[in-house]
């Protein structure tokens, strides 16, 4: 099966700065790669997705990359500010026929970002 | 409803209680997913759901565990005999038809969870 692989666990940063959060995966047919934010106590929100045939997409301050080769995807969080402060989670997914396929998860990295 | 609605949000089980969570997804929604999310982890796969066929249960930890979804929409997960480390967040998702919207063609969208503690 797939395994996902998030670093790091904790990460803080002072506001403004960047951050970045690193995933590896292990199944070479997984094919789609979102990134969600969780808040405590709430639900895990998709923040931004980006599929194999893609290397690299962005949607304001955030961008994600994609390796396929290297089986890699990472995180780009630009111009931090204390509302990124969060649980981020990596995942993986494939479609494996018959209507099945889902989402293996990391284990996520706690960002704070420092006003 | 604008989103995976999950009902109860907290619930507290003596160990060996049988527990029963309820997942109404988003209308239109083929797809039903369920979670764990123990503290402090990610989210694992439990068993999913494509209308009313349950197409991959490979998730579900022991025989204890089982979920159905009877008439394609609603679903609900089901505990017998809860023990102590049961005690975690059960996440519904859904997602819509693959190819439907394409865009988002396997997107899925997580409910608020159901919070078990076994006691």
């Amino acid at each position: 099966g797939e395994n996902v692989e998030q670093h790091p666990s904790t990460l803080s940063v002072q506001e403004g700065d960047s951050a970045v959060i690193k995933c590896t995966y292990s199944d070479s047919a997984s094919n789609y790669f979102p990134w969600y934010k969780q808040e405590l106590g709430k639900r895990p929100q998709l923040i931004i997705d980006i599929r194999s045939n893609v290397g690299e997409k962005k949607d304001q301050r955030i961008a994600v990359t994609l390796n396929k080769t290297a089986k890699h995807f990472s995180l780009h969080i630009t111009e931090t500010q204390p509302e990124d402060s969060a649980v981020y989670f990596c995942a993986a997914s494939r479609y494996s026929g018959a209507g099945s396929y889902q989402l293996t998860f990391g284990k996520g990295t706690k960002l704070s970002v420092i006003p | 409803g604008a989103g995976v609605s999950q009902s109860p949000r907290y619930k507290v089980a003596k160990r060996g209680q049988d527990v029963a969570l309820r997942c109404d997804p988003i209308s239109g929604h083929v797809s039903l997913f369920w979670y764990q999310q123990a503290l402090g982890q990610g989210p694992e796969f439990l068993t999913y759901f494509q209308n009313e066929a349950q197409l991959d249960k490979s998730g579900l930890p022991s025989d204890r565990f089982f979920a159905e979804r009877p008439e394609g929409s609603v679903s609900t997960l089901k505990i017998q005999r809860t023990q102590q480390e049961d005690s975690a967040v059960y996440l519904c998702a859904s997602s819509p038809p693959i190819g439907g919207t394409a865009a988002r063609g396997n997107t899925i969208y997580f409910g608020e969870g159901s919070w078990l503690t076994v006691v």
